[in-house]
C-alpha cells in the first residue's frame, strides 16, 4: 500500500501570514490532488497536478509537483480567516482509479 | 443542483443490528466509492464502483457490502456492525473512473456510532 505523508499535521498562524503545507511519500504517484474540508461537510478538489515539477495558482494558493512524482506542496500566501478547513493531499493509483490519501494538515487562520 | 445525498447525516446504533447507508447522485456519474475516515488515520477507500453492477473492495472492506444495481445509487451496508465501524463515512461519485481527469464530489457525510 502506497503512502502519503502530510505535514505539519497542525498549524495556527494569524491572518496575513504565509504557510506551506507539505505532502511526502516513497512511491510515485500518477497524479496527485489537494483538497480542503470544512467542519460538517466533504472534501472539496482543490486542484489536480500531473506532471513532474508542475505548479498551479489558485488566488493564494499554489500547488507544486515534485520532478519524481513522489511529493508536492501547498503554499498560501497571506492566509485569510475563509482558509481555515482541514487540507488533504490525494495521490492517484497507477490504476487511476482509486485514492491514497494523507492523513491532513488542520489550518486554524485567525484574525 | 448537482449533489451527493447520503442518509442518514447521524446514526447510533448497537452492535450487531443490520444498517444501511444509502448514498444518490443526480449527475449521472458511472464512478462512485465509499470512504470512512478516522482520526489520526485520515479517509481511507472502503468499497469503489465503476458501473453498474461492477464493485469492488477498497483498502479496508472487512465487514462492508455494496451494491450498485442502478446508476445513481450506491448503498453501503453493514450487515453486523461492531464498535471498531464507529467513524465518519463519506460516499463521493465521479464522471469517471480516470480520477485524475475528473473531479471526484463528496456527500456531507454520516457520522456512525456503534455502542
Amino acid at each position: 500500500t502506497q503512502l502519503l505523508e502530510q505535514s505539519p499535521q497542525f498549524l495556527s498562524i494569524q491572518e496575513g501570514e504565509n504557510l506551506t503545507v507539505y505532502c511526502n511519500s516513497s512511491s510515485v504517484f500518477s497524479s496527485l490532488q489537494w483538497y480542503r474540508q470544512e467542519p460538517g461537510e466533504g472534501p472539496v478538489l482543490l486542484v489536480t497536478v500531473v506532471t513532474g515539477g508542475e505548479v498551479k495558482k489558485l488566488k493564494r494558493l499554489t500547488f507544486q509537483f515534485g520532478d519524481a512524482r513522489k511529493d508536492s506542496s501547498l503554499h498560501i500566501t497571506a492566509a485569510q480567516p475563509g482558509d481555515t478547513g482541514l487540507y488533504l493531499c490525494a495521490g492517484v493509483n497507477s490504476g487511476y482509479s482509486t485514492l491514497t490519501f494523507g492523513k491532513g494538515t488542520m489550518l486554524l487562520v485567525s484574525p | 443542483e448537482a449533489q451527493v445525498t447520503q442518509n442518514p447525516r447521524y446514526l447510533i446504533t448497537v452492535t450487531g443490528k443490520k444498517l444501511t447507508v444509502t448514498c444518490s447522485q443526480n449527475m449521472n456519474h458511472e464512478y462512485m466509492s465509499w470512504y470512512r475516515q478516522d482520526p489520526g488515520l485520515g479517509l481511507r477507500q472502503i468499497y469503489y464502483s465503476m458501473n453498474v453492477e461492477v464493485t469492488d473492495k477498497g483498502d479496508v472492506p472487512e465487514g462492508y457490502k455494496v451494491s450498485r444495481k442502478e446508476k445513481r445509487n450506491f448503498p453501503l451496508i453493514l450487515e453486523s456492525p461492531s464498535p471498531n465501524q464507529t467513524s465518519l463515512y463519506f460516499c463521493a461519485s465521479s464522471f469517471s473512473r480516470v480520477l485524475a481527469k475528473n473531479i471526484q464530489y463528496f456527500g456531507a457525510g454520516t457520522r456512525l456510532s456503534v455502542l
